[in-house]
């Protein structure tokens, strides 16, 4: 069952231009969402997040956006930069409790 | 280092063998996690420990895989009788725990099981 689905492997933009990157879950539980960043041969890096409470939340060139009643979430990158191009991992928990989620990720290039 | 520490980075092992893979978590941190990533997949959480205990083992895959945190900070994965279907990247991750998720984990590199 898998919990938090990132339909599309991958993505490629131009430099400069905006990506968007999506996100759905279906465990109503969930109230924290999260995205990592992997580039190869490393392990993952949190990037962003948000609270089920907020529908917004942004970091510099960072944007994620939450719609809790499509049970949806999106990180939009502007503008893209070659150093973003990296695997993207949406990921969710629920509040008081460790354990957390991840969908299968959405690799980015950006071209120069 | 101040990241989390695995090793070893590499291990290949034959059909019926034993390992164990070592995570020293930042220091501090009291929540330690074992995730398990395969090719094209994001990682599969296999156990969550909160200081020494084992707060949740419920992604463990059967009965050959466990995991330890004796004293509280490092912990070691062990799997027995290891199948070609356990290769695959583990992952170690670390975070501050109690207190309200946020779901901020810091991972280390991975240790990368091939099993022949």
């Amino acid at each position: 069952d898998q919990q938090v689905k990132q339909n599309s492997p991958s993505l490629s933009v131009q430099e400069g231009r905006i990506s968007i990157l999506n996100c759905d879950y279906t465990n109503s539980m969930f109230d924290y969402f999260l995205w990592y960043k992997k580039y190869p041969a490393e392990g993952p890096t949190f990037l962003i997040s948000i609270s089920s409470i907020k529908d917004k939340n942004e970091d510099g060139r960072f944007t994620v956006f939450l719609n809790k009643s499509a049970k949806h979430l999106s990180l939009h990158i502007v503008p893209s930069q070659p150093g973003d191009s990296a695997v993207y991992f949406c990921a969710a928990t629920s509040g008081g409790y460790q354990k957390v989620t991840f969908g299968t990720g959405t690799k980015l290039q950006v071209i120069p | 280092g101040a990241g989390v520490s695995q090793t070893p980075s590499n291990k290949v092992t034959e059909k019926g063998k034993y390992v164990e893979l070592r995570c020293d978590p930042i220091s501090g941190h009291t929540a330690l996690y074992w995730y398990r990533q395969s090719l094209g997949q994001g990682p599969e959480f296999l156990i969550y420990f909160q200081g020494t205990g084992a707060a949740d083992d419920s992604g463990l895959p059967n009965d050959r895989f466990f995991a330890v945190r004796p004293e509280g900070s490092v912990s070691t994965l062990k799997i027995q009788r290891t199948e070609r279907g356990d290769s695959a990247v583990y992952l170690c991750a670390s975070s501050f725990g109690g207190g309200a998720n946020t779901g901020e984990l810091f991972f280390g590199e991975g240790s990368r099981l091939t099993v022949l």
